[in-house]
């Protein structure tokens, strides 16, 4: 069965400093790969997602991801953080083939951002 | 652009109760969802629905039930409401079924049993 990983229950960075939230799946494919964020008493909103081409990915809001197939990763970053990222972070994946294409998520990643 | 309503953004209800969560969405979607989101544990999807009147049971759906008689409203039913089913519900919806379609969520429903 695939999973996906958070490893990082919390984050806390300073303002004006660079992020990087990791996601690692486990799948015999290569899955559809997306990221979400969830602003405090909000649903989640797409930032980014992954099918193929180039490995590294742009989102919204200046969020970029990259995709390196010989580590099962697909990690968000950003280079310079802002306090109204504070938020929580989810990995998503999708199986690329067959059934419902029912994603699974990771359990999220809790940013703290400091002023 | 795509909009997801719930509902109530909040609920409280009492042990026993039928408890109704309404999602509806406006964008022609043919897949919606409900995931049930708590502290440590991400989204658990209790329902997914395809289609009007098609549905699939997810990893938690034990004492939930769902509707779907038109395609723009997905019905979440706890059928007696219980303490261990306090938390927040998120619907979703999607285009089609297909890896690159990616979901629309809505604000959520934070459900309190007392």
């Amino acid at each position: 069965a695939q999973s996906v990983t958070q490893p990082d229950i919390h984050i806390t960075v300073s303002e004006g400093a660079s992020l990087e939230l990791r996601c690692n799946y486990s799948y015999g494919a290569t899955p559809y790969l997306f990221w979400y964020v969830q602003s405090p008493g909000q649903g989640l909103q797409l930032l980014l997602k992954y099918f193929s081409g180039d490995t590294l990915v742009q989102g919204i809001k200046g969020f970029e991801a990259e995709f390196k197939r010989s580590q099962s990763s697909f990690n968000l970053r950003k280079p310079s953080v802002h306090w109204s990222d504070a938020a929580e972070y989810f990995c998503a994946v999708v199986p690329p083939s067959g059934g419902s294409y029912i994603p699974t998520f990771g359990r999220g990643t809790s940013l703290i951002v400091h002023p | 652009d795509v909009k997801v309503t719930q509902s109530s953004r909040y609920l409280v209800k009492r042990t026993g109760e039928k408890v109704f969560l309404e999602c509806v969405q406006d964008m022609d979607h043919e897949n919606m969802f409900w995931y049930r989101q708590d502290p440590g544990l991400g989204l658990r999807l209790i329902y997914f629905s395809y289609d009007v009147k098609m549905k699939e049971k997810g990893d938690i759906p034990e004492g939930y039930s769902v509707s779907r008689e038109k395609k723009e409203r997905f019905s979440l039913i706890l059928e007696s409401a219980s303490t261990n089913q306090t938390s927040m519900y998120l619907c979703a919806s999607r285009l089609v079924i297909g890896s690159y379609n990616e979901q629309f969520f809505g604000p959520g429903t934070r459900l309190t049993v007392l």
